[in-house]
């Protein structure tokens, strides 16, 4: 299995401009997750979806970040408009059905930087 | 609210020794706990997981244990080397299938 895939590894935007970064999880995986990674805050979650449901978004920060899954296999999450304190590692990570054995497995990260 | 702390947040220590990194956590209702790994610019990797109802797991040189009574847990590393180099973080996944980080453990191994 190709594993968790993120893309893109890198964005350079400007404030104001739209971002998207996209997930594939791994197949038969059913839960995704969406973290940001920043020095200062470290890992946070900020939405989690169980069979394409969104369970829990109360990590979002604001209405200008928005997230989807429209099937088991792909999911986007939305910046817009982008601002510079939104510069950070977005991770992407799935997991299997059964929480008690099943391990998180993560992406590369997207790496986002707004200038 | 789940709060996960480890400390401290950097260790340097010499190739060969035997080492011990802490995880605490404040709410023991836990489903399990997971300890991974991250090298610079990468993803986190997954090096153990203890079920809420396991004491340990081991893996290789690697050996976790998990009290959940205390909120504690330890990975401990055998004989480290320098490709041990990277940083450690803890997750704990609760009632409600978040799973909390801490701040991760930057070990360097010196040679």
């Amino acid at each position: 299995d190709a594993g968790v895939i993120q893309s893109p590894r890198h964005e350079v935007t400007e404030m104001g401009q739209e971002v998207t970064l996209r997930c594939k999880p791994i197949s038969g995986h059913n839960s995704l997750f969406w973290y940001r990674q920043t020095m200062m805050r470290g890992l946070e979650l900020l939405i989690y979806f169980n069979n394409n449901v969104p369970i829990d978004d109360s990590g979002m920060p604001e209405d200008r970040f928005s997230a989807k899954m429209p099937n088991a296999s792909f999911s986007t999450l939305k910046i817009q408009p982008s601002e510079p304190r939104d510069s950070a590692v977005y991770f992407c990570a799935s997991r299997a059905r059964d929480r008690n054995t099943g391990e998180l497995f993560f992406g590369e990260g997207s790496r986002l930087t707004v200038l | 609210k789940q709060e996960v702390t480890q400390i401290p947040a950097a260790l340097s220590v010499p190739e060969g020794e035997n080492l011990v990194l802490n995880c605490s956590f404040t709410d023991s209702a836990i489903y399990n706990l997971q300890w991974f790994r991250q090298d610079p610019g990468k993803g986190l990797t997954s090096l153990l997981l203890i079920q809420s109802s396991q004491r340990e797991q081991t893996s290789g040189r690697l050996n976790a244990s998990l009290d959940k009574s205390s909120g504690r847990s330890t990975l401990y590393i055998a004989a480290s080397q320098p490709g041990d180099s990277a940083t450690y973080l803890c997750a704990v996944d609760g009632a409600n299938s978040k799973l909390t980080f801490g701040k991760g453990i930057t070990l360097s191994v010196r040679p």
